[in-house]
């Protein structure tokens, strides 16, 4: 299947301090972008949809001034956690698909946020 | 919209014996259908779909699973099971794209522990 790379894996960074995650298709062209959050021992919660070159799409409850989406190109997305808190620690999961295609989005590795 | 349901948040099974995880969902729409795995602290790995054709799917690692329209179940099975199958399994319904929507809703997933 493509591949799609997610980094960092892991960080920390100390409350107050702003986060990028990256997410990238290697291997395919990423026309639309999903961001999840994943708390401890819970399912999967979609934060919001990007589509390449366009706003984001946020989800209900999820707050596009603290999350920041960029889908500048078919195979970038990044996700700034912005003015970081401890609640925002948790497991953040990207996926990636290529509509075009119709076919299924393909998930990073995932990256773990701890904000201390 | 889409919501899917895991009857089951734990199911205990001793190696090399058979396993069923449920899955149901909901939907106006027609809908894909997937199984997903996931492994701690990594992103997920897609074991299976439905996308259409024939209802019983074959996945990676020995697992298969069935798509019934009638009671809108699409169960995970696996005939023997081995200690390296425990890990959290998520199953994840989207609509067909376009006005259907692209969007994967997950079930609250279900860990499979397999006990020697």
């Amino acid at each position: 299947g493509a591949v799609v790379s997610q980094h960092p894996s892991r960080v920390i960074c100390k409350s107050g301090t702003s986060v990028k995650i990256e997410c990238r298709s290697l291997d395919f062209q990423a026309t639309t972008m999903f961001w999840y959050r994943q708390f401890p021992k819970q399912s999967l919660m979609l934060m919001a949809t990007s589509n390449e070159g366009s706003k984001a799409t946020y989800e209900q409850g999820v707050e596009k001034d603290k999350f920041l989406i960029n889908h500048a190109s078919l195979t970038l997305s990044t996700l700034t956690v912005t003015s970081a808190h401890p609640e925002d620690s948790s497991f953040y999961i990207c996926s990636a698909r290529d509509e075009n295609l119709n076919t299924e989005a393909f998930f990073g590795q995932g990256t773990r946020l701890t904000v201390v | 919209a889409q919501s899917v349901t895991q009857l089951d948040s734990q199911v205990p099974v001793f190696e090399e014996a058979p396993v069923e995880l449920r899955c149901n969902y909901s939907s106006s729409v027609s809908v894909y259908l997937f199984w997903y795995v996931q492994y701690p602290n990594q992103g997920l790995q897609l074991l299976l779909k439905y996308l259409s054709g024939s209802t019983l799917v074959k996945g990676i690692n020995g697992f298969e699973a069935e798509f019934n329209k009638s009671q809108t179940s699409f169960h995970l099975r696996k005939p023997s099971v081995h200690i390296s199958d425990t890990a959290e399994y998520f199953c994840a319904v989207s609509g067909r794209g376009g006005k259907y929507g692209n969007k994967l809703v997950f079930g609250a997933g279900t860990i499979l522990r397999v006990k020697s």
